[in-house]
Formats: structure tokens, C-alpha cells, sequence
């Protein structure tokens, strides 16, 4: 089946500081993959749409110098938390979403997860 | 843009009884439904999905309904076990923009 892996799976760093978060699709390609954030007990909210090759769309709010995504690969996006500070600090989730035009394409895999917190 | 609405926020069943879980969604255009579990500290898995042309969908224990005239889908598991235990989340997607947007998420707690 699908396999997202999420890496780190917890960080914990000194505000200031820039960290970096991967996502890899590990048996598939995913043009476009999404990041979210969770705050304790909340639901998941979009932050990006990460698209290979091009520039990533962000949902309104989200600041994209301070959350920069890139997309080099068919099964890498990395999230980039920039001047790190403790309101950063949350759980940030992506999914990758297989492409093709077999059933069940267009299903949603998540990572399993990183969790931030900014001292 | 699309809003999903999910009640109840918490819910606890005793073990072998049946629990439901309702979300309504308000984009007329969404055409898929999938419901997650969530386990403290990791991502949500899919655990059944249904899209606008099919009412119901089954699997095992765990089944799931839509209405699309009222906009609403509900999740049913029936015999609950403990391992049953987590968060669920139902979302709405429409294939047109790719967006998976979640509803606020049900505690659920079987007690044994």
C-alpha cells in the first residue's frame, strides 16, 4: 500500500532557529502534496499545497516566507519553519496524494506526523 | 470554500455497542467523503471512503452513509472494540480543487 514517511517525527529547537521537515512517498510518485498543522485536540488545517516543480499554493493566512515548501522530487516536499518561535510550535502533518488512473487514485496518505516545539 | 461540521465532539460507548458519528458539509460540488482515524501522536489513516454516487459503503465493522440531498454522511461502527479508541475525522473533498477539508473531530472512547 501507500507509505508516507514524516521526518523528524518530533524537534525540538531554541527560537531563532530554522527547522526542517521531510515528507517522502515511499512506494509512489505524488505530484502534489499537502501540509497541515494541528494544535491539541483541533483538526487539521491547510497550510499548502505542495506541487512538484512549482511554486506551492498557500492557503489564506499562512505566511510563505515564514513556512517555505519545496517540492524538488516526485517523492520529496519539505517544509522549512523559518525564525522559529513558540507559537510555531504545533504538530505538522503532510499527505501525499498518488496519481494515476487506477481505483483509488486520488486517496490521501498521511505521515504520521512532527511534532514542533520552539523554546 | 467548503465547511464540514461534525458532532458529537466526544462520545463513549461500552464495548460491542454500536457508535455513529455525523458530518455535514456545505459545498453541493464535493464528491468525496473519507473518515480517519487519528491516534494520539500520529497522522490520520483512512479507514473508508465514499464518493457522490454511492449511498452506503461497508467494510467489516465499520460502514458509512450519504445523503447528498441534506449534505450529510455519517461513520457507524458496530460491535466496538477497545482498539476502536481514538479520533475520528470525516473530511470532503471536491476532485475539482484536490482539497481535503476535515471536520472538528470525534473523541471516541469504548469502555470495556
Amino acid at each position: 500500500g501507500a507509505v508516507v514517511s514524516q521526518h523528524p517525527s518530533w524537534v525540538i529547537c531554541k527560537s531563532g532557529t530554522s527547522v526542517k521537515i521531510e515528507c517522502r512517498s515511499l512506494d509512489f510518485q505524488a505530484t502534489t502534496m499537502f501540509w497541515y498543522r494541528q494544535f491539541p485536540k483541533q483538526s487539521l488545517m491547510l497550510m499548502a499545497t505542495s506541487n512538484e516543480g512549482s511554486k506551492a499554493t498557500y492557503e489564506q493566512g499562512v505566511e510563505k516566507d515564514k513556512f517555505l515548501i519545496n517540492h524538488a522530487s516526485l517523492t520529496l516536499s519539505t517544509l522549512t519553519v523559518t525564525s522559529a518561535h513558540p507559537e510555531d510550535s504545533s504538530f505538522y502533518i503532510c499527505s501525499a496524494r498518488r496519481t494515476g488512473g487506477l481505483p483509488g487514485a486520488n486517496v490521501l496518505t498521511f505521515g504520521a506526523g512532527s511534532r514542533l516545539t520552539v523554546l | 470554500g467548503e465547511n464540514v461540521e461534525q458532532h458529537p465532539s466526544t462520545l463513549s460507548v461500552q464495548e460491542g455497542d454500536s457508535a455513529v458519528i455525523k458530518c455535514t458539509y456545505s459545498d453541493s460540488a464535493s464528491n468525496y467523503f473519507p473518515w480517519y482515524k487519528q491516534e494520539l501522536g500520529k497522522g490520520p489513516q483512512l479507514i473508508i471512503d465514499i464518493r457522490s454516487n454511492v449511498g452506503e459503503k461497508k467494510d467489516q465493522r465499520i460502514a458509512v452513509t450519504l445523503n447528498k440531498t441534506a449534505k450529510h454522511f455519517s461513520l457507524h461502527i458496530t460491535e466496538t472494540q477497545p482498539e476502536d479508541s481514538a479520533v475520528y475525522f470525516c473530511a470532503a473533498n471536491d476532485f475539482g480543487n484536490e482539497k481535503l477539508t476535515f471536520g472538528t473531530g470525534t473523541r471516541l472512547t469504548i469502555i470495556p
